[in-house]
């Protein structure tokens, strides 16, 4: 069965710290792998996706198969950075587009 | 293009009313998504279309719920009766089918069923 699991409802850090946004997956076959941001009052964006090994917004994320998982790192956390992060998940190619639960991030001055 | 259109933006109706919630896809993308988002449970699926046709309707709650999509441009999910623990914002997204895989979301509904 398909599944994200974002064990962290809500991650409070002070600017400058580092900042680790949990995502684990369960999926046969080869998933791709996404985070999604949506910041205050406006509608879910894309951050960034696997596939693409960039880093956006400082953000980086690295699919990990052997555990399943796909964390949003960012080394030094800034105050726009607070948002609700998603984390989701679909086959190669299109198909089913499931989320994670969320997580809040918030970070203070 | 203006990307997802979603309408309502807010809807407000009393328990046992019919809502109807409507979305209008990005041209060319052959996906849509319908999503219910709640602080409990987060984002869920409802139910997705290909092509018009709809694939995996297993998130939608209960037989209260149904979705259309009569053409490519046009979507509704329909609650009838309404609960008030049908409170939520629902979000429709849509993506191309194969190629570039990034899902566009509207700005959701507000719904509060009192």
């Amino acid at each position: 069965a398909q599944r994200v699991t974002q064990p962290e409802k809500l991650l409070s850090v002070f600017k400058g710290a580092p900042v680790e946004l949990k995502c684990n997956y369960s999926y046969s076959g080869s998933p791709e792998l996404f985070w999604y941001v949506q910041y205050s009052r406006q509608r879910l964006q894309l951050l960034l996706r696997h596939i693409s090994r960039e880093s956006i917004k400082g953000f980086t994320a690295d699919l990990n198969k052997g555990e399943t998982s796909f964390h949003l790192k960012k080394p030094f956390a800034q105050e726009e950075d607070s948002a609700m992060y998603y984390c989701a998940l679909s086959g190669y190619q299109g198909g089913k587009l499931i989320f994670g639960q969320g997580t809040e991030l918030s970070v203070k001055p | 293009d203006a990307g997802v259109i979603q309408s309502p933006r807010h809807e407000v109706t009393e328990m046992g009313q019919e809502v109807t919630l409507r979305c209008k896809p990005i041209s060319g993308h052959n996906s849509l998504f319908w999503y219910r988002q709640t602080m409990m449970r987060g984002l869920e699926l409802l139910i997705y279309f290909n092509n018009n046709v709809p694939i995996d309707d297993s998130g939608m709650p209960e037989d209260r719920f149904s979705a259309k999509m009569p053409n490519a441009s046009f979507s509704t999910l329909k609650i009838q009766p309404s609960e008030p623990r049908d409170s939520a914002v629902y979000f429709c997204a849509s993506r191309p089918q194969t190629g570039d895989t990034e899902a566009f979301f509207g700005q959701g509904t507000r719904l509060t069923v009192v």
